[in-house]
């Protein structure tokens, strides 16, 4: 039983680059999330979705990050142009209906250089 | 609003003995809670959950949590810490009209041969 899955686990680049990070949420769950994790700031969450549609994106920290869900099966969250103070780990989780608990990808750890 | 507040930020016991992790909830109704635990370069791994069904939880890895409302505490133990149990341990609830986490600080836990 896959879980959720992310890709890539570790990305480093310039800053200014574009930077795409991806998810693949557990079938059948209809609900998805995107966190960061920094060790000033914890967990936050970024955004939410439900049945591919964002829900809240209030957690976006700037207009630079941009997060799609085309399909039920993958979600983009995306960083352009990158700054330094991006770098932290990011993860999905995904959940079903009510309040199941969520299922966390193992994340990416994103350097801007 | 609801929250959770995680009394201890580092806890250290010895191998075999008693794990203690501590949890206090603020809600006006009866919440939902779980405990997450995360392992090095790992995402955060559902340990248990409490949805009023009943007071004492047991989830994986020999871990348990008891609800107590006139406490309003929900603390994590285990009877004998084994070295691997060394890890960042989350209590969350949740928020909102969807399965929005809320998480404490964390407590780190260390495991001494």
């Amino acid at each position: 039983d896959a879980g959720v899955i992310q890709s890539p686990r570790h990305e480093v680049t310039e800053m200014g680059q574009e930077v795409t990070l991806r998810c693949k949420p557990i079938s059948g769950h209809n609900s998805l999330f995107w966190y960061r994790q920094t060790m000033m700031r914890g967990l936050e969450l970024l955004i939410y979705f439900n049945n591919n549609v964002p829900i809240d994106d209030s957690g976006m920290p700037e207009d630079r990050f941009s997060a799609k869900m085309p399909n039920a099966s993958f979600s983009t969250l995306k960083i352009q142009p990158s700054e330094p103070r991006d770098s932290a780990v990011y993860f999905c989780a995904s959940s079903g209906t009510g309040t199941q608990p969520q299922h966390f990808g193992d994340g990416t750890r994103l350097s801007i250089l | 609003a609801q929250s959770v507040t995680q009394l201890d930020s580092h806890v250290s016991v010895s191998e075999g003995t008693p794990v203690l992790l501590r949890c206090n909830y603020s809600s006006s109704y009866s919440p939902s809670l779980f405990w997450y635990v995360q392992h090095p370069n790992k995402g955060l791994q559902l340990l248990l959950k409490y949805t009023s069904a009943a007071t004492l939880v047991k989830g994986i890895n020999g871990f348990e949590a008891e609800f107590k409302k006139s406490e309003t505490s929900f603390h994590l133990t285990k009877p004998s810490a084994h070295m691997s149990d060394a890890a960042e341990y989350f209590c969350v609830t949740v928020s909102g009209g969807y399965n929005k986490l809320i998480f404490g600080a964390g407590t780190r836990l260390a495991v001494h041969p």
